[in-house]
């Protein structure tokens, strides 16, 4: 079976610009949950989506949101880019049978250098 | 609110030595415990988790972790390393109340493994 899959895996942008960033998860699961890798700040929860649906969402500015299709893809989109967003972008899918107990299932990442 | 505290952010070790790897957490409602490992340049890892039951937990890679209610603490063990355990761990939690594929992170340990 296919692991989770993210593209691209290196991005590069400059301030004010935006930017979108893909997520297939592994066939069958239904949930997928987006993190924020940085030195200072570690590792930190945006959002999950389960059936289309935003279920969760984390501590951060409007600026990043997300999408989840029919075919459980998800999408993460962060406009007015800041040189603080520069990080690793990890996305994880799990069954979505029961939250708290899922294991998630995290892809390779995207690494996104703002300049 | 949750939070993870892994209390060594670097550990050196010798090859075929026992490793332990520290983490307490801190919750106001039951939490399951997860540790997940990071190789460079690659998402994470599952290594074990504890949902209930016996509070020692075996995992991948001969990685076990035990839990202890009274010391909120869940720290991975493994009795002799290899090079390619160099990795960096994290510990995570999740609460019941979790409304979707939310992990609070710890801000991981890095194991250094040395022949």
């Amino acid at each position: 079976k296919a692991g989770v899959t993210q593209t691209p895996r290196y991005l590069i942008k400059t301030r004010g610009q935006q930017v979108t960033l893909s997520c297939s998860p592994i066939s069958g699961h239904r949930s997928v949950s987006w993190y924020q890798q940085t030195p200072g700040q570690g590792l930190q929860f945006l959002f999950e989506y389960f059936s289309e649906t935003q279920r969760n969402k984390g501590n951060f500015p409007g600026r990043f949101s997300g999408r989840q299709f029919s075919n459980s893809r998800s999408e993460m989109n962060v406009s007015t880019l800041e040189l603080g967003d520069s990080a690793l972008y990890l996305c994880a899918s799990s069954l979505g049978v029961t939250f708290s107990t899922d294991t998630q299932y995290f892809g390779p990442g995207t690494r996104l250098t703002v300049l | 609110a949750q939070s993870v505290t892994q209390l060594d952010s670097q550990v050196p070790v010798f090859e075929e030595a026992p490793v332990e790897l520290r983490c307490n957490y801190s919750s106001s409602v039951s939490v399951y415990l997860f540790w997940y490992v990071q190789y460079p340049n690659q998402g994470l890892q599952l290594l074990l988790k504890y949902l209930s039951g016996s509070t020692l937990v075996k995992g991948i890679n001969g990685f076990e972790a035990e839990f202890n209610k009274s010391q909120t603490s869940f720290h991975l063990r493994k009795p002799s390393v290899h090079i390619s355990d160099t990795a960096e761990y994290f510990c995570a939690v999740s609460d019941i109340d979790n409304q979707g594929g939310k992990l609070i992170f710890g801000q991981g340990t890095e194991l250094s493994v040395k022949p």
